[in-house]
């Protein structure tokens, strides 16, 4: 069965460094791969989408990789804030019109 | 709106009472996406509508649950007889559709069964 995994226990970083977060998938072959930040309380919010054929995308101080053979996606946030603290969700895209399929998240926290 | 709106935000009922949820997406959104997040974990997936036409429905826990799109805007989350077990957390997001959208997610409806 399609299984996404995301690390389930919370990461810690002092400020100013950087937060990798994993992604690990078996059992699918996502389209796309996004990520999210949701906050305490809120829905998630979209961040950023790498498509398959992809090996890298940066937003400012974000970056993600996609490595389709070893079915990997990583989230790094560079120079960390506290106010990156969050927690962060994958999401497989299938393409098409099909559905979108999230993992559970990793929560960070940005220690000053 | 500028963004996903869901009604109510809060629910409280009692055990074997029907409950309604609504979705109110961006507008022209082709796709319109139901979840459950459980405290601590990622939104599971419920169903999913293209336009009016509901896609998928597999991830619906049982027969209780139903969900239409009847004009390809708002939509509406119905569970039936509701148990102590549905109380979570119901989130609707849009996209505009096809594959490498953004979901846009609204706040959810916090549903307790009492």
């Amino acid at each position: 069965s399609q299984k996404i995994e995301q690390n389930s226990e919370a990461l810690n970083i002092q400020e100013g460094k950087t937060a990798t977060l994993t992604c690990n998938y078996t059992n699918y072959s996502p389209a796309y791969l996004q990520w999210y930040r949701q906050d305490p309380g809120r829905g998630p919010v979209f961040l950023l989408l790498i498509r398959e054929n992809e090996k890298e995308k940066r937003k400012e101080r974000l970056k993600v990789t996609f490595d389709t053979t070893l079915k990997q996606s990583l989230f790094h946030i560079t120079a960390s804030q506290p106010a990156d603290s969050a927690t962060y969700l994958c999401a497989l895209d299938a393409g098409g019109y099909q559905k979108v399929t999230f993992g559970t998240g990793t929560k960070l926290q940005v220690i000053p | 709106g500028a963004g996903v709106s869901q009604s109510p935000r809060y629910k409280v009922t009692k055990r074997g009472q029907d409950v309604a949820l609504r979705c109110d997406p961006i507008s022209g959104h082709v796709s319109l996406y139901w979840y459950r997040q459980a405290l601590g974990q990622g939104p599971e997936f419920l169903t999913y509508f293209n336009y009016e036409a509901q896609q998928d429905k597999s991830g619906l826990p049982n027969d209780r649950f139903s969900a239409e799109r009847p004009e390809g805007s708002i939509s509406t989350l119905t569970i039936q007889r509701t148990e102590q077990r549905d109380s979570a957390m119901y989130r609707c997001a849009s996209s505009a559709g096809g594959g490498g959208q953004p979901q846009h997610f609204g706040d959810g409806t916090r549903l307790s069964i009492l």
